[in-house]
């Protein structure tokens, strides 16, 4: 089972300001890497997948990179309604796994 | 735009089985990966299993022994049931639908409690 670590596990920033979020497999997961957003009470919501692919209707702000073990996501701009919990998610064969997630909050 | 609703008992005693049910409206049921994913109150999320565009299922190694997942694509839906809880099922239960490598639209979420 491939393992997700995300740091840093709660990450305060200031709207305006630039977030950059990581998350580090345990073996290499190719570009088979997603990133979701989670507000209080709702569902996740799919950011970027395929390591640096937006979803559709995501902000531009929202970017994805990395390959291998190594992933980052990078909010370019904080806006009000960025912070909330981000997840990354892979998928091996026929495992799926999340990390535990980084809460990004307001300074 | 595709709408995931969900359904269940949301109270079970101890050792008693969960069972959800998943309907799909506005989209294709063929074709997609279909999984349920849990969230314990204040913790991360956690993959149950899926069942596949060719029926196939997947199971989280953790929850195998107890879980099963089948769909009525008649009906465009899509169940879980899981055996035996506890007090460590208690969770907020998503429907999901997806690709192979991510998951795209998620239901309203239902919390089941397991208390005696």
């Amino acid at each position: 089972e491939i393992v997700l670590t995300q740091s840093p596990a709660t990450l305060s920033l200031s709207p305006g300001e630039r977030a950059t979020l990581s998350c580090r497999a345990s073996q290499s997961v190719s570009t088979d890497l997603a990133w979701y957003q989670q507000k209080p009470g709702q569902a996740p919501r799919l950011l970027i997948y395929d390591a640096s692919n937006r979803a559709t209707g995501i902000p531009a702000r929202f970017s994805g990179s990395g390959s291998g073990t190594d992933f980052t996501l990078t909010i370019s701009s904080l806006e009000p309604e960025d912070f909330a919990v981000y997840y990354c998610q892979q998928r091996s064969n026929w495992l799926i796994t999340f990390g535990q997630g980084t809460r990004l909050e307001i300074k | 735009q595709v709408q995931l609703q969900q359904w269940g008992a949301g109270l079970l005693k101890p050792s008693e089985t969960l069972s959800l049910t998943c309907a799909v409206y506005g989209g294709s049921f063929s074709g997609y990966y279909w999984s349920w994913i849990r969230q314990p109150p204040g913790k991360g999320l956690e993959w149950i299993g899926e069942i596949n565009h060719s029926g196939g299922v997947n199971y989280s190694p953790s929850l195998k022994s107890r879980v099963a997942i089948s769909e009525d694509t008649s009906k465009s839906q899509f169940s879980l049931k899981l055996d035996s809880v506890t007090a460590a099922d208690t969770a907020v239960y998503y429907c999901a639908r997806g690709a192979y490598n991510k998951i795209q639209d998620w239901g309203q979420g239902t919390l089941v409690t397991v208390s005696s």
